[in-house]
């Protein structure tokens, strides 16, 4: 399995609260990505980082942020948690194919995430 | 823009037949193919990968897939089912960075079912 942890696993708080989730690799990979998961809409992209402080947008980065400090660990911030982020969050890594596409995504163990 | 389509959001099977699960991508032909299983109250772990090296990709637990270019198709296949094969399962659609909103594009995902 590959080396990617998520800290908390599980975490409710309550609305307006900010909260931090945290993925930590031991791969070395480049890529991180932080996904988020709800029954019906399958994976959805939140934002991604392909380098040490590079980060960039997903599909549905509204109310959220990202950091990167270092290689091993990138950060998803709920600036001001409300109902509609509660989920399960997941984190990937990967590296790009020589053609620049993205190859196998390994994931974490995921979190859930309760805001009430 | 690249897009996936799996038909069926549930299928549900007796334990020894066989399991068909559908994927379709979007017509312009993509490098890479991915397979993956989530087991419940984990992440995603992946199945198989289709990289244009073979058209019938063999993958883990006697799961395999094939890719065909005319149907745009790459159907997930196990001759028998086992009750540990309950899952829920995603194809994905490899981009390259930046290209889309998602760098892996996934399905919305089939819940398997498999009954004794």
């Amino acid at each position: 399995d590959a080396g990617i942890t998520q800290s908390p696993r599980h975490k409710v708080t309550e609305t307006g609260t900010p909260v931090t989730l945290r993925c930590h690799q031991t791969e070395n990979h480049r890529y991180m990505y932080w996904y988020r998961q709800d029954p019906g809409h399958g994976l959805r992209l939140i934002h991604y980082s392909y380098g040490v402080k590079d980060t960039d947008k997903g599909e549905v980065s509204d109310g959220y942020s990202v950091s990167r400090s270092k290689t091993e660990d990138f950060l998803l911030t709920l600036e001001s948690a409300t109902s509609s982020q509660t989920s399960v969050y997941f984190c990937a890594i990967s590296e790009l194919t020589s053609g620049g596409f993205t190859d196998t995504q390994y994931f974490g163990p995921g979190t859930r995430l309760t805001v009430l | 823009a690249q897009s996936v389509t799996q038909l069926g959001s549930h299928v549900s099977v007796s334990e020894g037949a066989l399991v068909l699960l559908r994927c379709n991508y979007s017509s312009s032909v993509p490098p890479y193919l991915f397979w993956y299983v989530q087991y419940p109250n984990q992440g995603l772990q992946l199945l198989l990968k289709y990289t244009s090296a073979a058209t019938l990709v063999k993958g883990i637990n006697g799961f395999e897939a094939e890719f065909k270019k005319s149907e745009t198709s790459f159907h997930l296949t196990k001759p028998s089912a086992h009750m540990s094969d309950a899952a829920e399962y995603f194809c994905a659609v490899s981009v390259k960075l930046g290209g889309s909103q998602g760098n892996l594009i996934f399905g919305k995902g089939t819940k398997l079912s498999v009954k004794p």
